[in-house]
């Protein structure tokens, strides 16, 4: 089955600064891989998804970047702030017996410092 | 509208004792999932359903774990003679088909906390 791993597990910077959070999958029939915050307390949400026929996708200051044959794909967050300082987790699609599920990474805490 | 919601929000436990979670997903949404997730750990899977297909299972940890669907709509995760090692925040989510390319949105958890 999919199995999914997430570096690095904590991540500090200073207000401003970029941040690149990335992970690996093993599964080569994967080909979907959203990116989940979950803010201190709340609930994971989705922020953005990348589907395997793409090599990048943008949304303002997100972007993630996938590259199929080394089965590896990142989060990239421009110009920092502390809003940002959240839980994110990589996920990576998977075919099972009831259809298709997603199997998350253990998570990247980011610390954002003004 | 509404979101998932699931209840209790906060349960605690003695150790052996049976506990169920429950479930709302959003109306309409056709896949439903159970995660769990330890103090500084992800998601972990535990299981998914789809419409009327037979449910994944392949995420649940021990026999002591299972979950139902009644009527393609509420789910219950049940956890028999609780351990210590149980305790986590169980996550629910739901998504409008099946497909992991649909997004899946996820209740606010129950906290289990068994003594």
């Amino acid at each position: 089955g999919e199995n999914v791993e997430q570096h690095p597990s904590t991540l500090s910077v200073q207000e401003g600064d970029s941040a690149v959070i990335k992970c690996t999958y093993s599964d080569s029939a994967s080909n979907y891989f959203p990116w989940y915050k979950q803010e201190l307390g709340k609930r994971p949400q989705l922020i953005i998804d990348i589907r395997s026929n793409v090599g990048e996708k943008k949304d303002q200051r997100i972007a993630v970047t996938l590259n199929k044959t080394a089965k590896h794909f990142s989060l990239h967050i421009t110009e920092t702030q502390p809003e940002d300082s959240a839980v994110y987790f990589c996920a990576a699609s998977t075919l099972n017996q009831a259809g298709t599920a997603l199997i998350f990474g253990k998570g990247t805490t980011l610390s954002v410092s003004s | 509208g509404a979101g998932v919601s699931q209840s209790p929000s906060n349960k605690v436990t003695e150790k052996g004792k049976d506990v169920e979670l429950r479930c709302d997903p959003i109306s309409g949404h056709t896949a439903l999932y159970w995660y769990r997730q330890s103090l500084g750990q992800g998601l972990e899977f535990l299981i998914y359903f789809q419409g009327n297909s037979a449910p994944d299972k392949s995420g649940l940890p021990s026999d002591r774990f299972s979950a139902e669907r009644t009527g393609g709509s509420v789910s219950t995760l049940t956890i028999q003679r609780t351990q210590q090692e149980d305790s986590a925040v169980y996550l629910c989510a739901s998504s409008l088909g099946g497909g992991a390319r649909n997004e899946q949105f996820f209740g606010p958890g129950t906290r289990l906390t068994v003594l």
